[in-house]
């Protein structure tokens, strides 16, 4: 149980278009997602909160209008990266969470802006 | 401030060896600490949370609040467990993670 799914698992796109990443709680119902950005043998930077029916909760750093996300179910989230650019290429992992302190990881994105 | 520090990029240990992953906080609040492990191409799963004190492929990490560390142990190590360790910090109310940088365990045959 307890399965988080993203979709799509890499994307390459032009520099100035938009990409959506969506990411799903497959056999429960996520009170809480989040979004994080790994660089390269780096580790997971938490990007932003989102809570279904909410706006999302950004860290400081993040720009809310390239980084959008919307959660507009219990069991989807979905983070657009608006006009991207080769500096946004990185693995984007969201996590779901119960409304406890585990989270439950999806598999990632890799995006590349070309 | 709200800090996990894992000292160790790279641990390398023969098979058979001992292990231990450090990991120290900085949290004013009362921690909620996990162990994530991610093997080569996969997601990152829970391995260990404090609060269950239970041992998972033989891994255990005690909490010692007066050191502020939660390092992850296992005894003996197999090729198997050669993978990027994390470790994470949930914090209260938020339930948001901070993450440590990773150490990557090379078992060694």
């Amino acid at each position: 149980g307890a399965v988080v799914s993203q979709h799509p698992s890499w994307v390459i796109c032009k520099s100035g278009t938009s990409v959506k990443i969506e990411c799903r709680s497959l056999d429960f119902q996520a009170t809480t997602m989040f979004w994080y950005r790994q660089f390269p043998k780096q580790s997971l930077m938490l990007m932003a909160t989102s809570n279904e029916g909410s706006k999302a909760t950004y860290e400081q750093g993040v720009e809310k209008d390239k980084f959008l996300i919307n959660h507009a179910s219990l069991t989807l989230s979905t983070l657009t990266v608006t006009s991207a650019h080769p500096e946004d290429s990185s693995f984007y992992i969201c996590s779901a969470s119960l409304g406890t302190h585990e989270q439950f990881f999806g598999p990632g994105t890799r995006l590349t802006v070309l | 401030a709200q800090r996990v520090t894992q000292p160790e990029k790279l641990l390398s240990v023969f098979k058979g060896a001992p292990v231990e992953l450090k990991c120290n906080y900085s949290y004013s609040g009362s921690p909620e600490l996990f162990w994530y492990v991610q093997y080569s191409r996969q997601r990152l799963q829970l391995l260990l949370r404090h609060i269950s004190r239970e041992s998972i492929k033989g891994f255990t990490a005690d909490l010692n609040k007066g050191e502020t560390s939660f390092h992850l142990k296992k005894p003996f190590a197999q090729e198997e467990d050669s993978a990027m360790y994390y470790c994470a910090l949930s914090t209260s109310g938020t339930y948001k993670y901070i993450f440590g940088t990773g150490t990557r365990l090379k078992v060694l045959a």
